[in-house]
This record gives C-alpha cells, structure tokens and sequence, in this order.
C-alpha cells in the first residue's frame, strides 16, 4: 500500500540527547514536510524539501536539523538545543511541485516526550 | 506563517444535527484543503477544492471554496459519533510572492467537534 510511515509511535528523550524521527514515503513524491503540532493547537512547519538534498527551514526551525538523501526519506533529528521538545510530530509529503492541484498527506505522527 | 482564521475553535453537538465551520483568510488561495484528526493520529484528507465556487461532496460532508477565494466552509450532515475529532482546513496561496518556497499549505488553528449521542 502507498502511504507515508513515521518511527517510532512514541519516543522519550533524555535531557541533553539529540534524537531522530523517522519518516518515509513510498508515494514518489518530491516535497515532504516536518510539522510541530502542541496540545489544543494547529500545526507549525519546521522544515520542508521540495527535492532531494535540499531543505529550508519552517517558521519554528530552531533546535531541529533534517537532511534528505533519498527521495523517500526526510529524518528529522530534534538536538539538545530544542528546550521545550514535547510535541507530536507529523510528517507530511506532496505532489510535484508544479502542480497547481497540491495536496499534502500526512502519516501517523510520533509523539516524543522528555524524561 | 499566516495563520488562517477557522471558526469555530469548538463545537459540542447533538448526534443527528448539522454541523459548519469555516475558514477565512485575507490573502487570495488557490487551494483549499480540509482535514479530520483523531487523537493520537496524523491528519487525514477529507475534501481537496481547487477552484473558486467549487462545491464538492464526500460522503456527509460538503465543502465548498469560496466565491471571494479568500474563505472556505465545510458542512457535516446529520452527524454521528464518529465524527468527533479535530478539523483542520489548509489553503495554498495565489500569489508566487506570498507563497515563495513553493507549494506551502497555511493551516487553520482547527474546529474540535464533539458528538453526543
């Protein structure tokens, strides 16, 4: 089945621990997305590829890194400089970037807690 | 970024009745997306409009994208407890100028609706 796939469901970062979220896509889409989504609120954009090794940052970048090798895979790393990491985190992928009919999907998010 | 002004943040129903909510914004967009939420889980996409006085159905639902393009309305009929989540519209703005980095969807802060049965 095409779909999005995020790892793991739940994560628990220790103080000062850089961790990776995972994120895959088999739907041969260019453009993925890294959203930050607290409690009761909407999501926020951390980071976007529209191609393969190339990424700019969201509106909330600071304290996370991303890379993309591979066009199925967009890891997003929240470093120890992220001081409130607490969130679910969703990751997103679209269609060809010229296309004036963008939808964006979404896969089952990780939930990252500090311990 | 933007945020889309979606109304209203909350609603507690009755099962069987009606529900709209609604999404406006003060740019011009060229795509209006509109997503469901259960907790715990990511978004998933219920209605994709593409053009300005587009009305699409999926189901019980009905979205329609506005005449003006600056707003976007989603109705849910005759609801059922199922329907209980967070809903979220996105839009893709008009302008390149507006929307530089290519194709980046602004969110609405979403709609929580809670069914009684």
């Amino acid at each position: 089945d095409g779909g999005i796939t995020q790892s793991p469901k739940y994560l628990f970062r220790k103080e000062g621990q850089n961790v990776t979220l995972s994120c895959e896509q088999n739907l041969n889409h260019d453009a993925m997305y890294w959203y930050r989504q607290d409690p009761g609120q909407g999501l926020r954009l951390i980071y976007y590829s529209q191609i393969v090794n190339d990424f700019q940052k969201g509106d909330i970048a600071e304290g996370y890194s991303v890379s993309r090798e591979k066009k199925e895979s967009f890891p997003l790393t929240v470093t120890s400089a992220q001081k409130n990491p607490t969130a679910f985190y969703l990751c997103a992928s679209s269609s060809p970037r010229d296309s004036f009919q963008e939808t964006q999907y979404f896969g089952p998010g990780t939930r990252l807690l500090v311990l | 970024g933007q945020q889309l002004n979606q109304s209203p943040q909350s609603m507690f129903i009755q099962e069987g009745e009606d529900v709209s909510m609604n999404c406006t914004s003060s740019s011009i967009f060229n795509t209006w997306l509109w997503y469901k939420q259960d907790p715990g889980e990511g978004p998933v996409l219920l209605i994709a409009l593409y053009k300005a006085g587009e009305l699409t159905s999926n189901g019980r639902l009905t979205a329609q994208f506005g005449i003006t393009r600056k707003d976007s309305f989603l109705n849910i009929s005759a609801s059922i407890p199922s329907d209980v989540g967070i809903y979220f519209c996105a839009g893709l703005a008009a302008t390149f100028e507006y929307n530089n980095a290519g194709n980046m969807l602004t969110f609405g802060g979403g709609t929580r609706l809670m069914v009684k049965p």
